[in-house]
């Protein structure tokens, strides 16, 4: 079965602090990669997504993920990090079939940056 | 920029009840999901609707889990006699037609059983 992990349960930084937070899954065919973000008391948004291509994938608010395949990750960076950056962060991996895609999520890494 | 949408936002109900979470998917997209939530833990997929059928479904979707496309907008989870268990923040998210590599989610029921 897919999986996905994410070792880091929760992270606390200060302000200006360098961010990486891993990803791995368990998936042998072709894969799609999403980082989401779920701020306090908002619903789940896309951070950035990998398809294909560059393996370094750049996102939204200055977020970057890096795919490498032999080592099944998908961490996500920063190279400094804000109190706005403050959230869940949940890496998630993607089959597409036939009939759809279903989604594996990992269980969620709570980011707190502290002023 | 179009968006997934769900009502109601929160929804109390006492055990053994029917709930039904509406949701209203982005308009050109063929391909539907359930997930929730469940306080403190991950997001865990229920179950993909495409072509007015289910597609595909995890465990947690059980007989009391029930998927309806109604009419052209809404897609609806029942849930038929609720259980404390089911409390949890409940998300619909739809993808296009292109291959629905990409879901995007609605902000979520939360549905708390008493």
């Amino acid at each position: 079965a897919q999986s996905v992990s994410q070792h880091n349960h929760h992270v606390i930084l200060s302000e200006a602090a360098s961010l990486e937070l891993g990803c791995n899954y368990s998936y042998g065919g072709t894969v799609n990669l999403f980082w989401y973000v779920q701020y306090p008391g908002q619903h789940l948004q896309l951070l950035l997504k990998y398809f294909s291509g560059d393996p370094l994938v750049k996102g939204i608010k200055g977020f970057e993920a890096e795919f490498i395949k032999s080592k099944f990750s998908f961490n996500l960076r920063k190279p400094s990090v804000q109190w706005s950056d403050t959230a869940e962060y949940f890496c998630a991996v993607n089959a597409s079939t036939d009939t759809g895609n279903q989604f594996y999520f990992g269980t969620g890494t709570s980011l707190t940056v502290i002023p | 920029e179009p968006e997934v949408t769900q009502t109601p936002s929160h929804q109390v109900t006492q055990m053994g009840q029917e709930v039904i979470l509406r949701c209203v998917p982005i308009s050109n997209h063929l391909y539907f999901y359930w997930y929730r939530q469940i306080l403190g833990q991950k997001v865990e997929f229920l179950v993909s609707f495409y072509n007015n059928e289910i597609s595909e479904k995890s465990e947690i979707f059980d007989d009391q889990f029930s998927v309806e496309r109604p009419d052209g907008s809404n897609f609806t989870l029942k849930i038929r006699s609720t259980k404390l268990e089911d409390s949890a923040m409940y998300f619909c998210a739809s993808s296009d037609t292109s291959g629905g590599l990409e879901q995007f989610f609605g902000p979520g029921t939360r549905l708390t059983v008493l």
